[in-house]
């Protein structure tokens, strides 16, 4: 079935650094790749997704990227800031509507 | 959009006893999924439905957990007898449901404690 494994499971960067969370998954049928942040106690709220037919999306400070050759997409934060600490979760869908999610990264923006 | 209402949003109850989870999914919305979040075992699909069909359960833990969705704005996720490991927080979520795949909106989540 569909397995998809998320690094690092921690990590910490100063303020106005750049974070990245990469993810593997292992269906190559695979075609929707969503990124979830999650604030303590409260919901996953997607922030950024990209299909299979692209390679980059950008959305101000977020960018994620997609290599379907080798089967991995990063979520890239630039300019981090306090309140981009959260856990971000990676997940991929291929056919039906189900999802599969990472594990998680716990990030945190030190001041 | 009030977006997906779950409840209660706390639950406190002993082992042996039933739990009832309610989801009222965004309108308009075809696809509803049920997860649990523990620490240990992260976010987990128990169960979801397409145009309130159950349509995979695999991830439903065993017997004792049961989800219907009589209706298009309403699903419930049943567990009985509930035990101390059923503790955690489940979310319910919803998506337009087409031929591609699309967001998943989360509800604020139940927490439930087992006793």
């Amino acid at each position: 079935g569909e397995n998809v494994e998320q690094h690092p499971s921690t990590l910490s960067v100063q303020e106005g650094d750049s974070a990245v969370i990469k993810c593997t998954y292992s269906d190559s049928a695979s075609n929707y790749f969503p990124w979830y942040k999650q604030e303590l106690g409260k919901r996953p709220q997607l922030i950024i997704d990209i299909r299979s037919n692209v390679g980059e999306k950008k959305d101000q400070r977020i960018a994620v990227t997609l290599n379907k050759t080798a089967k991995h997409f990063s979520l890239h934060i630039t300019e981090t800031q306090p309140e981009d600490s959260a856990v971000y979760f990676c997940a991929n869908g291929g056919g039906g509507n189900k999802l599969t999610f990472g594990t998680g990264t716990q990030l945190k923006v030190e001041l | 959009d009030a977006g997906v209402i779950q409840s209660p949003r706390h639950e406190v109850t002993e082992m042996g006893q039933e739990v009832t989870l309610r989801c009222k999914p965004i309108s308009g919305h075809n696809s509803l999924f049920w997860y649990r979040q523990t620490m240990m075992r992260g976010l987990e699909l128990l169960i979801y439905f397409n145009n309130n069909v159950p349509i995979d359960d695999s991830g439903m833990p065993e017997d004792r957990f049961s989800a219907k969705m009589p209706n298009a704005s309403f699903s419930t996720l049943k567990i009985q007898p509930s035990e101390p490991r059923d503790s955690a927080v489940y979310f319910c979520a919803s998506s337009l449901g087409g031929l591609t795949q699309e967001t998943q909106y989360f509800g604020p989540g139940t927490r439930l404690l087992v006793l």
